[in-house]
């Protein structure tokens, strides 16, 4: 089965700078790589995704490069904003009714 | 309008009691999840039903025994909990988990604490 390994597993940034965290996954059928952000206490929501089909996609401060090869993809935040701080959560599916997650990364903004 | 409601929103039970959470989704999407995540965070998949028809049991004891009545519902039961069962349970939906996965839409979560 498909496997997500996500890093790294807590990352502190100054408001206003970036934040990039990083995915790798195993099965080189997977095609659909979404990002989910958790807040405190709250229900994982998406926030992104990408299909195999594309090498980037972008959503205001917010963009996902993919990379088919490697098999990596990553999550970009640029001017990191205090709420911005969550847990974030890469996945990836191929199309067999199992959307397989990376352990996490929390994500701290300091003001 | 609630898009995915799980009740309850909290259990603290005692080992060896059977529970169960209810999940309701009115988004009409035709596939429903249950995925455990542990006091780590780790969205773990436990099921996934598509149209009623169980589709994935990610090695799941069968303690745990989850039934969708219809295509809008997965209720999840737990029999003889264990004090390693103790985590926050998601119910999720999306359009369709085969060709055309798309987003998941998760319920609050139902925390449970196994005494």
């Amino acid at each position: 089965g498909e496997n997500v390994e996500q890093h790294p597993s807590t990352l502190s940034v100054q408001e206003g700078d970036s934040a990039v965290i990083k995915c790798t996954y195993s099965d080189s059928a997977s095609n659909y790589f979404p990002w989910y952000k958790q807040e405190l206490g709250k229900r994982p929501q998406l926030i992104i995704d990408i299909r195999s089909n594309v090498g980037e996609k972008k959503d205001q401060r917010i963009a996902v490069t993919l990379n088919k090869t490697a098999k990596h993809f990553s999550l970009h935040i640029t001017e990191t904003q205090p709420e911005d701080s969550a847990v974030y959560f890469c996945a990836a599916s191929s199309n067999d009714y199992k959307l397989s997650f990376g352990a996490g990364t929390t994500v701290t903004v300091r003001a | 309008d609630t898009a995915v409601s799980q009740t309850p929103k909290y259990l603290v039970t005692q080992m060896g009691n059977d529970k169960s959470i209810k999940c309701e989704q009115n988004l009409g999407h035709d596939t429903m999840y249950w995925y455990k995540q542990d006091s780590k965070k780790f969205l773990k998949i436990m099921f996934s039903y598509n149209n009623k028809e169980l589709i994935i049991n990610e090695t799941v004891p069968n303690r745990f025994s989850p039934k969708s009545p219809d295509k809008a519902h997965l209720n999840l039961h737990i029999n003889s909990l264990e004090l390693g069962d103790s985590a926050v349970y998601f119910c999720a939906s999306s359009i369709s988990g085969g060709a055309n996965t798309g987003e998941l839409f998760f319920g609050e979560g139902s925390r449970l604490t196994v005494l």
